[in-house]
């Protein structure tokens, strides 16, 4: 695709249910990142990928978090038993090869509301 | 101590001044920087990375870099009422994690 695409771009949900976040990487970015941004703050790194293996998995806040990518496309990114301070917008962006010494793309965000 | 930090302002200017953003990090080992804009409501976007020590300039926009203070400053020269975003400064660490400060609010009045 053009760019980074994730969806859906908002999700209403009660505390306790699991939900599932995903992302479309712009088409041959092998390295795709996960972030969170509460509301006013700054990006909080999650879960990096290189490929479809994820050699920093640092940022997840708890076992309640899990990430994964098939395909070295296509990644999900899954929340259970969610609480109320999970509410945030969830980032996704890719990059070319992951040295991290390249733009990041970003795609639009997901909005999580925890009720 | 927070490994990124900015000053998280608002910092306002009037349009035409230059404005100065600051960023310090805590990992020596550091390598990469970047400055990305975010408009309220949207995602990140970069506008700036540095590399080497000194002034990269590019259009308006200038980053320094001193490694040996682990200082990272953005200069917007000309500023315009549509250079009012949020800054965020970006290190690269070990591993190719990418950290984010929590960001400087810039506010440029017309």
């Amino acid at each position: 695709g053009a760019g980074v695409s994730q969806s859906p771009s908002n999700k209403v949900t009660e505390k306790g249910k699991d939900v599932e976040l995903r992302c479309d990487p712009i088409s041959g970015h092998t390295a795709l990142y996960w972030y969170r941004q509460r509301l006013g703050q700054g990006l909080e790194f999650l879960i990096y990928f290189q490929g479809n293996s994820a050699p920093d998995k640092s940022g997840l806040p708890s076992d309640r978090f899990s990430a994964e990518r098939t395909g070295e496309s296509v990644s999900t990114l899954t929340i259970q038993r969610t609480q109320q301070e999970d509410s945030a917008v969830y980032l996704c962006a890719s990059s070319l090869d992951g040295t991290g010494n390249e733009k990041l793309f970003f795609g639009s965000g997901t909005q999580l509301s925890v009720l | 101590q927070k490994e990124v930090e900015q000053n998280s302002g608002p910092l306002s200017v009037p349009e035409g001044a230059i404005a100065s953003l600051n960023c310090t990090y805590s990992d020596r080992g550091s390598q990469s920087f970047f400055w990305y804009r975010q408009y309220s409501g949207k995602s990140p976007e970069l506008i700036m990375f540095i590399y080497s020590n000194g002034d990269k300039e590019d259009g308006r926009f200038t980053a320094q870099l001193n490694k040996a203070s682990q200082y990272v400053s953005l200069l917007i020269r000309d500023s315009q009422p549509s250079d009012s975003a949020t800054y965020l400064c970006a290190v690269k660490e070990y591993g190719n994690k990418l950290v984010f400060g929590a960001g400087t609010i810039l506010r440029v009045k017309s």
